[in-house]
């Protein structure tokens, strides 16, 4: 059983600061996802990579799987990044979603 | 752009009921999932469901819950007798292949169990 685990679990910033929000799993993987869950509670998925790094827009995912570790970052942070940020992981050949509790991220103006 | 609908958005319920969940995935997608968040708690795997199978489920689906894809576009779950602990917002979510694919996720249905 994957344990997911994700740090911190809140963050708060200035509007413009860089943001980290770092995820760690037990187990060995096949994918790591970020997701995005607004305050209405919808979800998006944001990233999936098994390997290196990857960047859309203002955001850059990375993974180090021999550290089982992946961290998922913000530039330039804007009032609308506030969200809960969500790791989850895939094992092996199986679909299902392992979820972390999430990080909720508030950026102040 | 395509996207994952889900109906009703919110329902409650008395203890016992039975409640259908409504989702219609994206049209080309094959995997079909739903997933619980219980209030302030994370989101759990309930089961997935390909080629109009189940696939996987947790411990967490038991007799009580049961899914289908009664035509080409609906994918439903049912709770039979709904209990207090089944209050939670559900998932749908699917992806085009399986293991290792982009899940997409619908809006949620928000459930209380009264």
């Amino acid at each position: 059983k994957n344990e997911v685990e994700q740090s911190p679990q809140n963050l708060t910033a200035q509007e413009g600061e860089f943001i980290t929000i770092n995820c760690s799993y037990s187990v060995g993987i096949s994918a790591l996802h970020w997701l995005q869950q607004h305050p209405g509670g919808g979800i998006v998925s944001l990233f999936m990579l098994s390997s290196g790094k990857k960047k859309h827009g203002r955001l850059i995912a990375t993974i180090n799987i021999q550290e089982k570790h992946s961290s998922l970052h913000i530039t330039a942070s804007h009032p609308r990044d506030s969200a809960v940020y969500i790791c989850a992981v895939t094992q092996g050949g199986s679909e299902k979603l392992v979820f972390g509790k999430g990080t909720k991220l508030t950026v102040n103006p | 752009e395509p996207e994952v609908t889900q109906t009703p958005s919110h329902q409650v319920t008395q203890m016992g009921q039975e409640v259908i969940l409504r989702c219609v995935p994206i049209s080309n997608h094959l995997y079909f999932y739903w997933y619980r968040q219980i209030l302030g708690q994370k989101v759990e795997f309930l089961v997935s469901f390909y080629n109009n199978e189940i696939s996987e489920k947790s411990e967490i689906f038991d007799d009580q819950f049961s899914v289908e894809r009664p035509d080409g576009s609906n994918f439903t779950l049912k709770i039979r007798s709904t209990k207090l602990e089944d209050s939670a917002m559900y998932f749908c979510a699917s992806s085009v292949l399986g293991a290792g694919e982009t899940q997409y996720f619908g809006p949620g249905t928000r459930l209380l169990v009264l």
